[in-house]
């Protein structure tokens, strides 16, 4: 039972190019958040999915982010115009339980954006 | 004022100390607890659930204040492989979204 999938495990990117992050939630999850640490800091949400729904956005940047998790294939992190400041380590985590069953999340190994 | 706050740390111990961490949240309306262990920038992992009650696991145990919000966790005869960075997390509110403080760095000396 592979567990959470996150590509690419590192991606460069030049200013005002586009990054996408892949997650690939573990089997039977259909909850997945996306977080970012920034260096030397803890991490931040940014935002909580269901199939093809937006949950919560609350921690997403307002401009150049966006996420998405279609009912086939995995969730995307979609960063347009890449600055310097996007640069972090990007986590994904599911869960299969939402609400106040919910007990743990499952991380993936995370993406390291770097912007040139 | 952050909504979960730690001390940074590091934390220097010998091997066999014991140590403690606190860490303080904001919002008395949280409902759930967690120590999460990270290394070297990996992911985070779930080291403990944090109970009302306190709960131990091995070395480890964890305790919970409501009044005076704050959760603490105590390592045991500490290890080398101890060495981590241990994130505090609170769920706020039904709705999943974990807050994660920024996380107090360990270092077990041999």
């Amino acid at each position: 039972n592979a567990g959470v999938m996150q590509n690419p495990r590192h991606l460069v990117r030049r200013r005002g190019q586009e990054a996408r992050l892949r997650c690939s939630p573990m089997k039977g999850h259909s909850h997945v958040y996306w977080y970012r640490q920034l260096p030397e800091e803890g991490l931040k949400f940014m935002v909580y999915l269901q199939k093809e729904n937006i949950i919560d956005e609350s921690g997403m940047p307002k401009e150049r982010f966006s996420a998405e998790f279609p009912k086939e294939g995995p969730s995307i992190l979609r960063i347009q115009q890449v600055v310097r400041g996007d640069s972090a380590a990007y986590f994904c985590a599911s869960s299969p339980l939402s609400g106040a069953l919910h007990e743990k999340l499952f991380f993936g190994s995370g993406t390291q954006l770097s912007v040139l | 004022r952050k909504e979960v706050e730690q001390d940074p740390g590091p934390f220097n111990v010998p091997e066999g100390a014991t140590v403690a961490f606190n860490c303080t949240y904001s919002n008395s309306a949280s409902q759930s607890f967690f120590w999460y262990r990270q290394d070297c920038r990996k992911e985070p992992k779930l080291l403990m659930s944090v109970y009302s009650s306190g709960n131990e696991d091995g070395r480890f145990t964890a305790q919970l204040n409501r009044a005076s919000q704050y959760i603490s966790l105590l390592i045991r005869d500490s290890k080398l492989s101890d060495s981590a960075t241990y994130l505090c997390v609170v769920n706020i509110n039904a709705g999943n979204m974990l807050t994660f403080g920024g996380g107090t760095r360990l270092m077990v000396k041999p």
